[in-house]
């Protein structure tokens, strides 16, 4: 069966430190999708990245950056120099293809809750 | 612009009646989900739809039930089964394997 956890409740951090979200998914499939969304104090979810099981290089997006690693089955995000809008909800999630080609159900981690204080 | 539209935002209930959550997405996805998230929580999948007319639960239905009649449109309803209705929930679509495009929110209280 699916799972993500995200075993991190809450982490509180300096402005300009670096902070690692963790997150670690079960699934029993070989094709697979794996996402980081960020839940502002608004509430509406923001897409982050998507990777696909099959597409283990990591990525960077300015401050962002994501470590893909099937071997632990873990698809950790770390954010550099962090700063006070950075202050969030971020939440992993995981979907598995189903053999129709769309995409199974969606399922997410409790989220960790990133303070960074000024 | 193309999106996905949750109303009301703030909903009030009293106990023992059924309400009716509205999501409609202009984005001709063909799934569509339904998720609660309760207050330091993650969110929870009440029940999800990958094509018209038809739906599966989640982890979490009893107490739900919703319809996909058109392909806009997910409404759930929240029924007088549910017992601890009081949450946040939110409606997302879907097309293929991309990402999950979501609403604003229904902030829902019994009162």
């Amino acid at each position: 069966a699916q799972k993500v956890t995200q075993a991190q409740t809450e982490i509180s951090v300096v402005e300009k430190e670096d902070v690692t979200l963790d997150c670690v998914y079960e699934t029993r499939d070989t094709t697979y999708y794996l996402f980081w969304y960020k839940q502002p104090p608004s509430g509406e979810l923001v897409f982050l990245i998507r990777r696909n099981s099959f597409d283990e290089q990591n990525e960077i997006s300015g401050r962002y950056s994501w470590n893909f690693q099937k071997s632990t089955s873990s698809f950790n995000f770390t954010i550099t120099a962090s700063q006070v809008v950075d202050s969030a909800v971020y939440f992993c999630a995981l979907s598995e293809r189903n053999y129709g080609g769309a995409t199974n159900k969606l399922i997410f981690g409790t989220g960790t809750l990133l303070a960074v204080q000024p | 612009d193309g999106g996905i539209t949750q109303s009301p935002k703030y909903l009030f209930r009293k106990e023992g009646q059924n309400v009716t959550l509205s999501c409609e997405q202009n984005l001709n996805h063909d799934a569509m989900y339904w998720y609660r998230q309760d207050p330091g929580q993650g969110l929870r999948l009440i029940y999800y739809s990958q094509i018209v007319n038809d739906f599966q639960k989640g982890d979490i239905a009893e107490g739900y039930s919703v319809s996909r009649e058109k392909k806009e449109s997910f409404p759930l309803t929240v029924t007088s089964a549910q017992k601890n209705p009081t949450a946040f929930y939110l409606c997302a679509s879907i097309q293929g394997s991309a990402e999950a495009f979501f609403g604003q929110g229904t902030r829902l209280t019994v009162v």
